[in-house]
């Protein structure tokens, strides 16, 4: 079975600062996938990143990267100079590479960003 | 293409009440997802289709849940007797699977909220 946990329920940063959202897992499949989604007030889930097992370098996707290690079984995602619109609940997310490819989620971590 | 469009945003009934979503993948993706998230909680897992063929559910999906994608298109999910534990969001994703899925991610519709009463 895989297991996605996200220890931290709540986060608050000020404007412009980095801020790291943690992510470990659980899986004993050798091929599988990463992904972190954005969910803001309104509801809907957002695609933001997304990383291969296989993959050797760490994923980015603008002010988005995802620090990937493998040995640790984190999936740690790192958003720079962050906005007042960052400010929503995050999911981390895992998916075998075959078969359904179905999503299993975090509990999440909402981001309050400050001015 | 809009998007995975759900409908209705928002549904409230009485306990024991059947009720119907419906939601509208992306046209070119064959894979249609159901998954329920509770307050505070990250979405679990429903059912999911490729095509019009149901291929998993969940245990989660008890037998007053029944889902259908007639022809591959559309989706709906019924709840028949309503129960107040059945109150959530229920989001419907779709993707078009194998490489793009990694590449794009699942494409989420805005949900559907349910609240019995």
């Amino acid at each position: 079975a895989q297991k996605i946990t996200q220890t931290q329920p709540g986060m608050f940063v000020q404007e412009k600062e980095a801020v790291t959202l943690d992510c470990t897992y659980d899986t004993s499949d050798q091929s599988y996938g990463l992904f972190w989604y954005k969910q803001p007030s309104s509801g809907e889930m957002i695609f933001l990143i997304y990383q291969g097992s296989y993959d050797e370098q760490n994923a980015t996707e603008g002010r988005y990267s995802l620090n990937f290690q493998k040995a640790r079984k984190s999936a740690n995602l790192v958003i720079s100079a962050s906005q007042l619109g960052d400010s929503a609940m995050y999911f981390c997310a895992m998916s075998r590479r075959g078969g359904a490819q179905k999503l299993v989620f975090g509990q999440g971590t909402r981001l309050t960003i400050n001015p | 293409d809009t998007g995975v469009s759900q409908n209705p945003r928002h549904k409230i009934t009485k306990r024991g009440q059947n009720v119907t979503f419906r939601c509208d993948p992306i046209s070119e993706h064959n894979r249609l997802y159901w998954y329920r998230q509770t307050l505070g909680q990250g979405p679990e897992f429903l059912t999911y289709f490729q095509n019009e063929a149901q291929l998993e559910k969940s245990r989660l999906l008890s037998d007053r849940f029944s889902a259908e994608r007639p022809k591959g298109s559309f989706s709906t999910l019924e709840i028949q007797r309503t129960e107040q534990g059945d109150s959530a969001m229920y989001l419907c994703a779709s993707s078009a699977g194998g490489a793009d899925l990694f590449n794009y991610g699942y494409t989420f519709g805005s949900g559907t909220r349910l609240t019995v009463v």
